[in-house]
Order: structure tokens, then C-alpha cells, then sequence
């Protein structure tokens, strides 16, 4: 969907480097969720974010929304190979309507 | 808990052929969705539902139907396959007012001939 874009769409890191993706709205969220997708298989729920300004860890996975509830990042330190896979944001923009989900970042974690 | 399940999960049909792609969840969630899922498209929405039978489109609805007769079930209907419906469909299931993950189901990848 246009109203939700995900940078970047693929990611290589070597493996104990740190890196960030990111989620930008063009509308006010109500609600910002992150997904893991391991290759041919359903999505895990990682975080779900709704106040601006919050911050959310789950083991080396951080995640953020930005104070204008418009951005999101999420955060991996030193990352291994367990963190290879798809990451999808989707977006609650109220409503009472479905997800809206960016195309997601590949990343691929080498040794 | 089963959660979200999906049939089959896999699944091959010849251009023109008909077939329902099954979804069920025991979490007694209100609201229901169906998406495909393409290479470098992420999900795409196709149909949901907000309780038993209300149905809606979503973003990408042509080709496809839905019912919703009871909560636990939300089938999908293809009733004449096209190779542009070759793709990963998945089911989720959530309660409404937003503040609760969706879950997902496994999945069902359909190759259509």
C-alpha cells in the first residue's frame, strides 16, 4: 500500500552488526505492528506500538514510533542468523479496518 | 491452541477451475481478514469481516468471494482461477478496537496453470 512505505526492501549484514528498518506513514497511526516472516512460513507477532514516542525491547529487537505517531523504526543489535527473514510493519489507521501492511525488508544475516 | 488454521496448504488448479481456500480460528475473534501475498508486494488485503455475516472488500477484491455464516469460519472463494491469482494467501483473525495483534494462519500457496 502506498499510504505505508518500509525501507529498506532488502538487507544483507554480516553477522554481529546492528541494523534498522523502517515504517513511514502518510496518515496518523493508531496502532503500528511488527511481524517476522521466516521464508514459506506465517507471520510471527513481534511488537505492537500505539503511544507516541514509545519504545518497545524483545531481546536484541527494539522497536519505536516516532512523537507524530507517523514513524516507526525497528532496531537489531548485533545480529545473528535466528534474525534472517522477512519484516513486515502494518499499520492500524482506526476505523475498524484490516492491517495495512508495507512490502516489507528481506534481510539476510551472513557469517 | 490451534489458533488460526489454514487448508491446504498447498494447492495446484488448472485456469478456470474453482476451489475455497478454508480458514477457521477457535479464538472466538470478531474480525477476520484474507490477504495474498506476491514477491516484493507484501500482503495485500482482499476481503475481511467484522462478524458474522457482514463481509467487505478490500484492496484487492476482483476474483475473489467470501461468506461469514458463523465467527469461526471465513472461507475464500476463487470461482474461475486465473494465473494472476498464483500467490500466498494468508487468513487473520484479531478482536476489535484495535490494541491486539492479528494472528495468522500458515498459509496457502496456490499455483494456478
Amino acid at each position: 500500500s502506498q499510504e505505508l512505505e518500509q525501507s529498506p526492501q532488502s538487507l544483507i549484514v554480516q553477522e554481529g552488526k546492528n541494523l534498522t528498518i523502517n515504517c513511514t506513514s502518510s496518515k496518523t497511526l493508531y496502532g503500528l505492528y511488527w511481524y517476522k516472516q521466516k521464508y514459506g512460513e506465517g507471520l510471527i507477532f513481534l511488537m505492537m506500538l500505539q503511544k507516541g514516542g514509545e519504545e518497545k525491547s524483545h531481546e536484541k529487537i527494539t522497536a519505536k514510533l516516532d512523537e507524530k505517531k507517523q514513524q516507526s523504526s525497528l532496531h537489531i543489535t548485533a545480529s545473528q542468523p535466528s534474525h534472517a527473514g522477512i519484516y513486515l510493519c502494518g499499520a492500524d489507521f482506526g476505523g475498524n479496518t484490516p492491517l495495512v501492511f508495507g512490502k516489507g525488508t528481506r534481510l539476510s544475516v551472513i557469517a | 491452541n490451534a489458533g488460526v488454521t489454514q487448508t491446504p496448504k498447498f494447492q495446484v488448479l488448472k485456469t478456470g477451475q474453482s476451489m475455497t481456500l478454508q480458514c477457521a480460528q477457535d479464538m472466538n475473534h470478531e474480525y477476520m481478514s484474507w490477504y495474498r501475498q506476491d514477491p516484493g508486494m507484501g500482503l495485500r488485503l482482499i476481503h475481511y469481516s467484522v462478524g458474522a455475516g457482514i463481509t467487505d472488500q478490500g484492496e484487492v477484491p476482483n476474483g475473489y468471494n467470501v461468506s461469514r455464516s458463523t465467527t469461526e469460519d471465513f472461507p475464500l472463494r476463487l470461482l474461475s482461477a486465473a494465473p494472476s491469482q498464483t500467490s500466498v494467501y494468508f487468513c487473520a483473525s484479531t478482536i476489535p478496537g484495535g490494541g491486539s495483534e492479528a494472528f495468522f494462519g500458515q498459509g496457502t500457496r496456490l499455483t494456478v496453470v
